[in-house]
């Protein structure tokens, strides 16, 4: 069965310093998507960043990077060089059926970072 | 601009009243769904649809009907609501790559 973990209910990372949030991921679809989403205290859920399941690079979007290591099925969220507006609610979440979306997509619990000044 | 707009983006209503929480994109996504947010569970999926007339559950569809008349639009309609029910509500679409693109949410209050 589908199954999103996130280990991690919060995190203290330094303003400046590189951060890992971790995501473990199960399915028995070979062919799947992976995403991170950012809710900041206002509410909003953010798109961050994508992985499909046969994507040989990891993925990078500015600050934000994608640890894929499919035989271990995690998918952990690299941001470096935090800032204070990082503050927020992590998601990972997990789409099957089909590497470019759509089809049911599941969400973790969420790991919650505080960035300190 | 591009975007998700649901309405009304707060809500309180009594048990067994029906509503309807109206959804909309501007982006021509074939994808589109909602999901329900509650403390310490992340968001769970309610329903989804992947095009025109073309609808499946999620994980907690229970209590909920939804309808994918135009592309455009996924209204989520509860025809007698519950105080289990209570939840943020969010609407979502996407293209076939890419991540959702999440409307404001909805804060349901069911008294």
């Amino acid at each position: 069965a589908q199954k999103i973990t996130q280990t991690q209910p919060g995190m203290f990372v330094q303003e400046k310093e590189a951060v890992t949030l971790d995501c473990t991921y199960d399915t028995s679809d070979p062919s799947y998507g992976l995403f991170w989403y950012k809710q900041p205290s206002s509410g909003e859920m953010i798109f961050l960043i994508y992985q499909g399941s046969y994507d040989q690079q990891n993925a990078t979007e500015g600050r934000y990077s994608l640890n894929f290591q499919k035989a271990r099925k995690s998918a952990n969220l690299v941001i470096s060089a935090s800032q204070l507006g990082d503050s927020a609610m992590y998601f990972c979440a997990m789409r099957e059926g089909r590497n470019t979306g759509g089809f049911k997509t599941i969400f973790g619990a969420g790991t919650r970072l505080f960035v300190k000044a | 601009e591009a975007q998700v707009t649901q309405n009304p983006r707060y809500l309180i209503t009594v048990t067994g009243k029906k509503l309807t929480v109206t959804c909309s994109q501007n982006m021509n996504h074939e994808y589109m769904s909602w999901y329900r947010q509650d403390p310490g569970l992340g968001l769970r999926q309610i329903y989804y649809s992947m095009n025109v007339e073309v609808t499946d559950k999620g994980d907690v569809p229970e209590g909920y009907k939804v309808s994918r008349k135009e592309k455009r639009n996924f209204p989520l309609i509860l025809e007698s609501p519950s105080p289990n029910q209570t939840s943020l509500y969010f609407c979502a679409s996407s293209s076939s790559l890419g991540g959702y693109t999440f409307g404001s949410g909805t804060r349901l209050t069911v008294v």
